[in-house]
């Protein structure tokens, strides 16, 4: 059975760079994409973005240029950076698998099937 | 950016009662290929949230047959037929046809 689990401080200064780690355990990493999700205290969820284990990535564009998704697949590991933090980033981070579950063409359909517990950042001076 | 309207964004229910949620999202989630690019979460308290319908209307594996999802275009429905005290939480529809957007939730209470 997958597990995810986030991994990073948990207090980061303003302006200073947010480093998350997630770690597979429990099925290759080289077979999915995998994304992180965050969630603002007391709020909603906001998609960051995706990296496949080929190294492609997509994020969201209002995150614009501070995002960073990478993968280590000696590790099975995904990782999420995020620069210039502002307290508006404090939020819980989660990684997810995203699994093809429905062809479609040549493609796949895919949906966030397994989820970490998610990891508390707070930025804070 | 498709945003994505949830209401109510409380529901009490009581057990063994239907619910219904609605989600409506400002552009349609028609795909070329014919399939709705929609899903919808349950985040149970204290829980991560956890995958109930993709494609609009299939449930997940493992998700009771109490759950049903449906809609076209950009009107779009999550149905509990009978709900039990394990449904509550906050449910959350989710687009897929562009970069990913949330609906803002709609919290499930007992009354």
């Amino acid at each position: 059975q997958v597990q995810l689990q986030e991994s990073g401080p948990g207090l980061v200064k303003p302006s200073e760079t947010l480093s998350l780690t997630c770690t597979v355990s429990g099925d290759s990493i080289n077979r999915y994409y995998w994304s992180w999700i965050r969630q603002p205290p007391g709020k909603g969820l906001e998609w960051i973005g995706y990296v496949h284990y080929s190294g492609t990535t997509n994020h969201n564009p209002s995150l614009k240029s501070r995002v960073s998704i990478s993968v280590d697949t000696s590790k099975s590991q995904i990782s999420l950076k995020l620069t210039s933090v502002t307290a508006a980033d404090t939020a819980v981070y989660y990684c997810a698998r995203l699994k093809g579950l429905r062809p479609l063409g040549n493609n796949y359909y895919h949906a966030l099937d397994v989820w970490g517990q998610g990891t508390t950042v707070t930025v804070s001076s | 950016d498709i945003v994505m309207t949830q209401s109510p964004l409380s529901l009490p229910v009581t057990p063994g009662e239907p619910a219904s949620i609605s989600c409506r999202s400002s552009q349609s989630l028609l795909h070329s290929s014919g399939h709705i690019f929609l899903d919808w979460y349950l985040q149970k308290p204290g829980q991560s949230p956890q995958l109930l319908i993709y494609m609009g209307s299939n449930r997940a594996s493992g998700v009771p047959d109490r759950f049903s999802g449906s809609g076209s275009g950009t009107d779009f429905t999550l149905k509990i037929s009978r709900v039990e005290a394990d449904d509550v939480g906050v449910y959350y529809c989710m687009q897929t046809l562009q970069t990913r957007t949330f609906g803002q939730g709609t919290k499930v209470e007992i009354k």
